[in-house]
């Protein structure tokens, strides 16, 4: 079974950029979609984008123009970067899996709050 | 963009009753490539149903998804006091994938 984990700061100020990483241990990077995903406090949830195997990408238009999701297999992660973010990216941001060819989400990391504020 | 409304936003039950959640799509959602999420206070979303009717590994099956085109509904049949918790369904027929606004079942 697929397990991933969120890891990264906390606290990032308005307008720099959100960093987090998802390591994935127990399935081949290569067997799955990999996704992020956003949840504001209180709120439902926005897809951030996905990455595949082959490093192409597909992002939420409603993001594309700043957002960047990279992957490295030699270390089973893959990662999600954020620029120039405001207020209104505070969310807890997880990271999820897809089986391959599908894009519903099968497993999902515990979540990882970030909170834009200076 | 694909967007999903979900009714009614709160539904109120008492253990052992019946649940029926909608999800409306404002466009078609090919191959009925719907998903359905609970989501409990302070954890991730867990995958129920995909593909609008098959349920996920270790999903009971008192949990049962149906429709098409655009309009889905999600069934508990009898609830029991651990699937009181919020639904999301998502669309992942058309770009981009997009998520409902939620149903909150509650304990009436």
């Amino acid at each position: 079974q697929v397990q991933l984990q969120e890891s990264g700061p906390g606290l990032v100020k308005p307008s720099e950029t959100l960093s987090l990483t998802c390591t994935v241990s127990g399935g081949s990077i290569s067997s799955y979609y990999w996704s992020w995903i956003r949840q504001p406090p209180g709120k439902g949830l926005e897809w951030i984008g996905f990455i595949y195997y082959s490093g192409s990408t597909d992002y939420n238009p409603s993001l594309k123009s700043r957002v960047t999701i990279s992957l490295d297999t030699s270390k089973n992660q893959f990662s999600l970067k954020v620029s120039s973010v405001t207020a209104a990216d505070t969310a807890v941001y997880y990271c999820a899996s897809s089986p391959w060819g599908w894009y519903y989400f099968d497993y999902w990391g515990q979540g990882s709050l970030v909170t834009v504020s200076s | 963009e694909t967007v999903l409304t979900q009714s009614p936003g709160t539904l109120a039950l008492s253990p052992g009753e019946r649940a029926t959640l909608s999800c409306r799509a404002s466009q078609s959602v090919s191959s009925s490539y719907i998903a359905w999420y609970q989501q409990k206070p302070g954890q991730a979303p867990r995958l129920l149903i995909y593909g609008a009717s098959s349920r996920a590994t270790g999903v009971p099956d008192r949990f049962s998804g149906s429709g098409s085109g655009t309009d889905f509904s999600l069934t508990i049949s009898r609830l029991e006091p651990e699937d009181f918790a919020v639904y999301y369904c998502q669309q992942y027929g058309n770009v981009p994938r997009t998520f409902g606004q939620g149903t909150k079942v509650e304990i009436k």
